[in-house]
């Protein structure tokens, strides 16, 4: 299986802030990475496709990069609704996997 | 808008079978470029993938489960399901379906959950 290292696992930062969650996968996966946010009681909701592109109806302020092995997800401005848990997935390969889940939290 | 939504009942005894199913509404499961997904998410913790179904009756199941699971579905009905046998308290958790585009492979539609709690 894929492993998928996210880091950091909890971060806390403030309103506005710039921040970057980081997935480092085992092996080489190309560009299928896709990314989630997840609120308490409710589903993950996707925000990033494809390593970098931008869901539809996924505010702009979100961003994602990277290829092969190193990936990362960029908040350009934290809102307060933005407080969630992230969650990076490769579809390089079956098994699907996640990584463990970032935390954001409020400062 | 599609929705799914999940069902079945939220409690099982140990080593018996885990059964839910999916209803898909606002789009249909004969799609030819979607696939079908059951995910997990025990309390507290991150998610795993269980496998997923084509409308065809393919699957793809994740190996550490590959034992346990069935998925089958049903286009008439447009829904499809999860058994999972031999359950234990390990497999206390929350039980998603989502819809998965398969040409970049990623999953835009989930359902709301349902928690499904392994206990005598």
């Amino acid at each position: 299986d894929i492993q998928m290292t996210q880091s950091p696992s909890s971060l806390s930062a403030s309103v506005g802030d710039r921040v970057t969650i980081t997935c480092r996968a085992s092996q080489s996966i190309g560009s299928s990475v896709s990314w989630y946010q997840q609120k308490p009681g409710k589903a993950p909701n996707l925000l990033i496709y494809a390593a970098s592109s931008l869901q539809s109806g996924v505010p702009s302020g979100f961003s994602g990069s990277g290829s092969g092995t190193d990936f990362t997800l960029t908040v350009s401005s934290l809102q307060v609704e933005d407080f969630a848990t992230y969650y990076c997935q490769q579809t390089f390969n079956t098994p699907y996997t996640f990584g463990q889940g970032t935390k954001l939290e409020i400062k | 808008q599609l929705q799914l939504q999940e069902s079945g009942p939220g409690l099982v005894k140990p080593s018996e079978t885990l059964s839910l199913s999916c209803s898909v509404s606002g789009g249909s499961i004969s799609s030819s470029s979607h696939y079908w997904d059951w995910i997990r998410q025990p309390p507290g913790k991150g998610l795993e993938w269980i496998g997923n179904i084509f409308y065809s009756g393919i699957t793809y199941y994740n190996p550490s489960l590959k034992s346990r699971v069935t998925m089958s579905v049903d286009t008439s009905k447009n829904q499809f399901s999860l058994n999972l046998s031999s359950v234990t308290a390990a497999d206390t958790a929350l039980y998603y379906c989502a819809r998965h585009t398969g040409r970049l492979n990623y999953f835009d539609s989930w359902g709301h959950g349902i928690l499904v709690t392994v206990s005598s």
